[in-house]
């Protein structure tokens, strides 16, 4: 089935420095892949989204690029700030009609991000 | 403003008792879904609904029912609440179709001693 594999955390870093967290996925057609954050406290909000190959999503700094060749959606921000801080969620929409599962998210187990000034 | 609300936000109650979370969009969406959040176990689906009257379960089901008699609401029904259903939950919805993102309520911190 579906899958997405997100890269544990914790992850710490110090404020402006370069930010990767790997996201790979698992998928029999062709998903739309997401970027979610969910900041303390808070619901999950879209962060950033592509929906076909070669695509590159791109929000408040923070990109990704949809891989098809090497299944990938890695998130990126050349400098961090400490409003960054949060919980990161890679995630993909099944395609139409797979399973009779529609449109449902598809979520890595997140990635929590913590920036020091 | 287009939004997503839940209610109520906290909730501490004891195993046995029926209770009911409250989901409503105002954004006309097809498409809902119910989720809880786990510590190292990321979210995961509970129960969604492609348009009224049309439900189905997700990945962790058991111990929920939900019904959609309306477009706007989605409620999540837990008949029995055991302690192993203490957890965040968070409705979401969006319109059909893979490319579109789903909208999430605030949030239920649901303890059950």
């Amino acid at each position: 089935g579906n899958s997405v594999t997100q890269m544990e955390g914790p992850v710490t870093l110090s404020e402006e420095a370069f930010l990767t967290i790997n996201c790979t996925y698992t998928a029999t057609g062709y998903p739309s892949l997401f970027w979610y954050v969910q900041y303390p406290g808070e619901g999950l909000q879209l962060l950033l989204k592509a929906t076909k190959a070669d695509d590159k999503g791109s929000n408040k700094g923070f990109e990704a690029t949809y891989r098809k060749e090497t299944t990938s959606f890695h998130l990126e921000k050349g400098s961090v700030q400490v409003s960054d801080s949060a919980v990161y969620f890679c995630a993909l929409r099944d395609p139409m009609n797979y399973g009779g599962s529609q449109g449902n998210l598809i979520f890595g187990k997140g990635t929590k991000l913590s920036v020091k000034p | 403003e287009a939004q997503v609300t839940q209610n109520p936000r906290y909730l501490i109650t004891v195993t046995g008792k029926k209770l009911t979370v409250t989901c409503s969009q105002n954004m006309n969406h097809e498409y809902m879904s119910w989720y809880r959040q786990d510590p190292g176990l990321g979210l995961r689906q509970i129960y969604y609904s492609m348009n009224v009257e049309v439900t189905d379960k997700g990945d962790v089901p058991e111990g929920y029912k939900v019904s959609r008699k309306e477009k706007r609401n989605f409620p999540l029904i837990l008949e029995s609440p055991s302690p192993n259903q203490t957890s965040l939950y968070f409705c979401a919805s969006s319109f059909a179709g893979t490319n579109n993102e789903q909208f999430f309520g605030p949030g239920t911190r649901l303890t059950v001693l």
